[in-house]
């Protein structure tokens, strides 16, 4: 079936605005993880949702940040009052099951903050 | 805490060379560890993994031995093509814990 999609691709945003990335797992994939990737690094942690409950968010920088998964399925990143720091790739990545099956991942959405 | 430590890049090599990058790891227990690729355009890909030590995972041509008492899992291929131009990036995941703990990444060259 579809892999994993992310919405949009690429995003331009002006220091303050707020931004909404989209994620669309595989179907039927419990475990969704966000991951965030600055340009010549590995992707770093921000969150993981069992179903439709975020069991861990640990990886969050800030509280401008918050990630919600409603109805199981898909996920959206919300980043408040982004900053330049903010630009980066950010990942998407579902999983099968709960603990340590293989993680596929989505083609990214590339944030560029002015 | 956890953390992946890989050779730095990039490495450029000619086609049929031997390839080996180095991935060392720190972690308490016994992590999984993965070799995930990311192709020109394209989003992460599982290359291998290990789950136990002395285990060696193995894909397209690419092997990676999971070495307990180094803390390593270096990847290797016996012979690189054009087409394994990529980032390779080194992982783990702790026991009983969901996410992955990336390293840098090394970015792979190989010429004709």
């Amino acid at each position: 079936g579809a892999g994993v999609s992310q919405s949009p691709r690429y995003k331009v945003a002006k220091r303050g605005q707020d931004v909404a990335l989209r994620c669309d797992p595989i179907s039927g994939h419990v475990s969704l993880f966000w991951y965030q990737q600055a340009l010549g690094q590995g992707p770093e942690f921000l969150t993981y949702f069992q179903n439709e409950a975020q069991l861990d968010k640990s990886g969050l920088p800030s509280d401008r940040f918050f990630a919600e998964r409603p109805e199981g399925s898909v996920s959206t990143l919300k980043i408040q009052r982004t900053q330049q720091e903010d630009s980066a790739v950010y990942l998407c990545a579902s999983s099968l099951k709960r603990v340590q099956e293989t993680q596929y991942f989505g083609p990214g959405t590339r944030l560029l903050v002015l | 805490g956890d953390s992946v430590t890989q050779m730095e890049g990039p490495v450029t090599l000619s086609e049929e060379a031997f390839l080996t990058i180095n991935c060392t790891y720190t972690a308490t227990g016994y992590p999984s560890l993965f070799w995930y690729v990311q192709y020109p355009g394209e989003g992460l890909q599982l290359l291998l993994k290990a789950t136990k030590a002395d285990d060696k995972g193995s894909n397209k041509g690419f092997e990676a031995t999971y070495r307990k008492e180094t803390t390593s899992f270096h990847l290797e291929k016996g012979s690189v093509q054009v087409s394994d131009s990529a980032v390779y990036f080194c992982a783990l995941s702790r026991q009983g814990a969901q996410k992955l703990v990336f390293g840098q990444g090394t970015r792979l060259t190989i010429n004709p």
